[in-house]
């Protein structure tokens, strides 16, 4: 059973570039939430997609975008890179939010560089 | 707005010691608490989770956590450490009141666990 699969591993940007994260949930998880860890840091969440839609956001500038695909994969696209996108970026999974108490699972990130 | 506060930014235990690593929280009402320990290069693994009942969780690798709602706190204990625990530690709460386990999650910074032999 395959857990959180996230692509690429690492990834180097330059400032003002645009960048696409991909994420697979786990077999039987629909629901797909997208945290960026800075180094030194806890995760901060950024969004979650649920049937194809953005359902809850974090603090984050509309420079951070995503999809969720009818597989339940999701995309994390990143726009105008800055300096301080630096980070590991985590994808995790989950089965619907409030049908059952079930913890989300963590893929192991994306390190994304920003020079 | 819910908060995590761990004060203990690093740690060093003994191998074979016993170890306690502190988590408070802020919020409104009791929130879902978890414990997700993260190896260098590696993503997140849930060590246990609090949703409501026992207030005493058992978790994987013999870790365990007491929720306590007169503190708001959710430490993390276990009674003897191995060398493989070295890692960093995270809290995180949850709002019960919207999707439960499953929505956006508030963490705390870490503290940073290191096992001296």
């Amino acid at each position: 059973d395959a857990g959180v699969t996230q692509s690429p591993t690492h990834l180097i940007k330059t400032r003002g570039q645009q960048v696409t994260l991909r994420c697979s949930p786990k077999s039987g998880h629909d629901t797909v939430s997208w945290y960026q860890q800075a180094l030194g840091q806890g995760p901060q969440f950024i969004f979650q997609y649920y049937e194809e839609e953005e359902r809850q956001r974090g603090n984050f500038p509309d420079r951070f975008s995503g999809h969720q695909f009818p597989n339940y994969s999701s995309e994390l696209n990143v726009n105008a890179l800055l300096l301080g996108d630096s980070a590991l970026y985590l994808c995790a999974s989950s089965r619907r939010p409030g049908t059952s108490n079930q913890p989300q699972h963590f893929g192991d990130g994306t390190r994304l560089s920003i020079l | 707005a819910q908060s995590v506060t761990q004060p203990d930014i690093h740690i060093t235990v003994s191998e074979g010691a016993s170890l306690e690593l502190r988590c408070n929280y802020s919020y409104g009402a009791t929130p879902y608490l978890f414990w997700y320990v993260q190896s260098p290069g590696q993503g997140l693994q849930l060590l246990l989770k609090y949703f409501s009942g026992d207030t005493l969780v058992q978790g994987i690798k013999g870790f365990e956590a007491e929720f306590k709602r007169s503190q708001s706190s959710f430490n993390l204990r276990k009674p003897s450490v191995h060398w493989s625990d070295a890692a960093e530690y995270f809290c995180a709460v949850g709002d019960p009141y919207s999707g439960g386990g499953a929505d956006g999650l508030t963490f705390g910074k870490g503290t940073h666990l290191i096992i001296q032999p």
